[in-house]
C-alpha cells in the first residue's frame, strides 16, 4: 500500500496557526484524505476528511492540492491540548470495506 | 469520548499462548475494524467485520482471526502469541452505509508478549 509521508515532528507556538503538511503523491482518484490526531494513551480521534474540495469544520480546516498529490491540515489558533501525533491518511474503500491506511504521522509540540 | 470501548485494557502474556481481546462498537455502527500500533509506529490495518463476517484483510497471518456478533461487538483473538505482537490493539466501528463511514476508535488494549 502506498503510504502517506508527513514530517516526523513540528513546533509551534501557542494561539499561532499550524500547517501541518502532507504527501500522497500516489493516492488514487476515489480515495479519501482523512485527519485523525492521537493523544498520548488514548486511540485515534477523528479530525477532518475532504476528496477534492478543502473543508472546514470546528476543530481544522483541510486544504488539498489541486493535483491531490499533498494536502495541509491548519489549526486556526493552537492551544496545548491540540499536542498530538497528528496522521495523515488514505482511506481505501473497496466494494464497502473502509481501511484507513496510516503513516507514522507528525508529533506537534505546542510552546506556551 | 467515541463510545467505543475495548477490554482489558492492559494484558500481559507469555510467548506460545493465545488472546482474547473485545470491543463494544458505538450505539448504532454495524462494522468493525480492527487496527495494530507498535511502539512508535501508526495503526496498521488487520481486517474487518461487516454482518458478522470478514470483509477486508491486512498483511497479517491466520493466527489473527476475529468475530462479530449479532449486537455488533467483536473480538479479536491471536494464536501462539509471539514477541513481535506486543503493541496497541485498537478497534474502530462505524456505520456502512451512513453517508459519512468516519471511523471512531476505542481507546485500545495494551498487550506485552513476554
Amino acid at each position: 500500500d502506498a503510504k502517506t509521508t508527513q514530517p516526523n515532528s513540528m513546533e509551534s507556538n501557542e494561539e499561532e496557526p499550524v500547517h501541518l503538511p502532507c504527501n500522497h503523491s500516489t493516492i488514487s482518484g476515489t480515495d479519501y484524505i482523512h485527519w485523525y490526531r492521537q493523544l498520548p494513551s488514548q486511540g485515534p480521534e477523528y479530525v477532518i476528511h475532504g476528496l477534492t474540495s478543502n473543508v472546514n469544520n470546528r476543530m481544522a480546516s483541510l486544504a488539498i492540492a489541486e493535483d491531490r498529490k499533498s494536502s495541509t491540515l491548519i489549526l486556526h489558533r493552537a492551544t496545548l491540548r491540540d499536542a498530538a501525533v497528528y496522521y495523515c491518511i488514505r482511506r481505501v474503500s473497496n466494494f464497502g470495506n473502509e481501511k484507513l491506511t496510516f503513516g507514522t504521522g507528525t508529533r506537534l509540540t505546542i510552546i506556551p | 469520548e467515541t463510545g467505543v470501548t475495548q477490554s482489558p485494557t492492559h494484558l500481559i502474556k507469555t510467548r506460545g499462548q493465545q488472546v482474547t481481546l473485545r470491543c463494544s462498537s458505538q450505539s448504532g455502527h454495524n462494522t468493525v475494524s480492527w487496527y495494530q500500533q507498535a511502539l512508535g509506529q501508526g495503526p496498521q490495518f488487520i481486517f474487518q467485520y461487516y454482518r458478522e463476517e470478514e470483509n477486508g484483510r491486512g498483511n497479517f497471518p491466520p493466527r489473527f482471526s476475529g468475530l462479530q456478533f449479532p449486537n455488533y461487538s467483536s473480538e479479536l483473538n491471536v494464536n501462539a502469541l509471539e514477541l513481535d505482537d506486543s503493541a496497541l490493539y485498537l478497534c474502530a466501528s462505524y456505520l456502512r452505509g451512513g453517508g459519512q463511514e468516519t471511523q471512531y476508535f476505542g481507546p485500545g488494549t495494551r498487550l506485552l508478549v513476554l
